[in-house]
């Protein structure tokens, strides 16, 4: 059964920090992987798409990357903003049923 | 904009009075999910429609029902909520090959 962990569960640093937040699974048969962001009481804005192909992918300040072998992945943040602030969700896609297993998220705090 | 939408946004009920959440959706995906998720908890998939074929996790409580009378609609009935079916209810879609996932903003249920 794959589980997908996020570590660290908060995070807090000062705006303009690069910051990296991390997901790890435990089965490499993934189909996919993606990430996403949660504003409190919000849903799920997708953030990046990681194909089981690639190795990373770049969207404005965010760059994911994927190690499938050692069942990693990474959300890199470049300057951090305030507005970053938010819940960040790593998501496994599944093969077969293409289901979406979530770690609990890591809660991200970036002060001004 | 293609997009996904959820009515209501709050919903508030007593116990036992039966609930319908709606979801629309404009990207003609053919897939829809229905997640539930708690405070501070990742998102916890109900069921899912393929087209008009149905799948039910095996944990969902038979208290949850859902219909899909069309591609665009798709609705989560719970027949007799209870103190805990108090929650975010988040409706999703996919379509193409990646197994991506795009949420609505969510309902939030409140039981009396």
């Amino acid at each position: 059964k794959q589980e997908v962990t996020q570590i660290p569960a908060a995070l807090s640093v000062p705006e303009g920090e690069n910051l990296v937040l991390n997901c790890s699974f435990t089965d490499s048969a993934i189909y996919n992987l993606q990430w996403f962001r949660q504003d409190p009481g919000k849903g799920l804005t997708s953030l990046l798409l990681i194909q089981s192909s690639q190795r990373e992918q770049t969207s404005g300040r965010l760059n994911a990357s994927l190690d499938k072998s050692s069942g990693r992945s990474t959300l890199y943040i470049a300057a951090s903003q305030p507005g970053d602030s938010a819940t960040y969700l790593c998501a496994v896609i599944t093969q077969g049923a293409q289901k979406l297993v979530f770690g609990q998220g890591t809660r991200l705090t970036i002060n001004p | 904009d293609a997009m996904v939408i959820q009515n209501p946004r709050y919903q508030v009920t007593q116990f036992g009075k039966p609930v319908t959440l709606s979801c629309s959706q404009t990207l003609n995906h053919n897939v829809m999910y229905w997640y539930q998720q708690k405070s501070s908890q990742a998102p916890k998939l109900l069921f899912h429609y393929y087209d008009k074929d149905f799948n039910n996790e095996a944990d969902t409580p038979d208290n949850f029902q859902s219909r899909r009378p069309n591609t665009s609609f798709c609705f989560l009935d719970i027949r007799s909520p209870g103190l805990g079916d108090a929650a975010m209810y988040l409706c999703a879609t996919s379509g193409g090959n990646l197994g991506e996932q795009f949420f609505g903003p969510g309902t939030r249920l409140t039981v009396l």
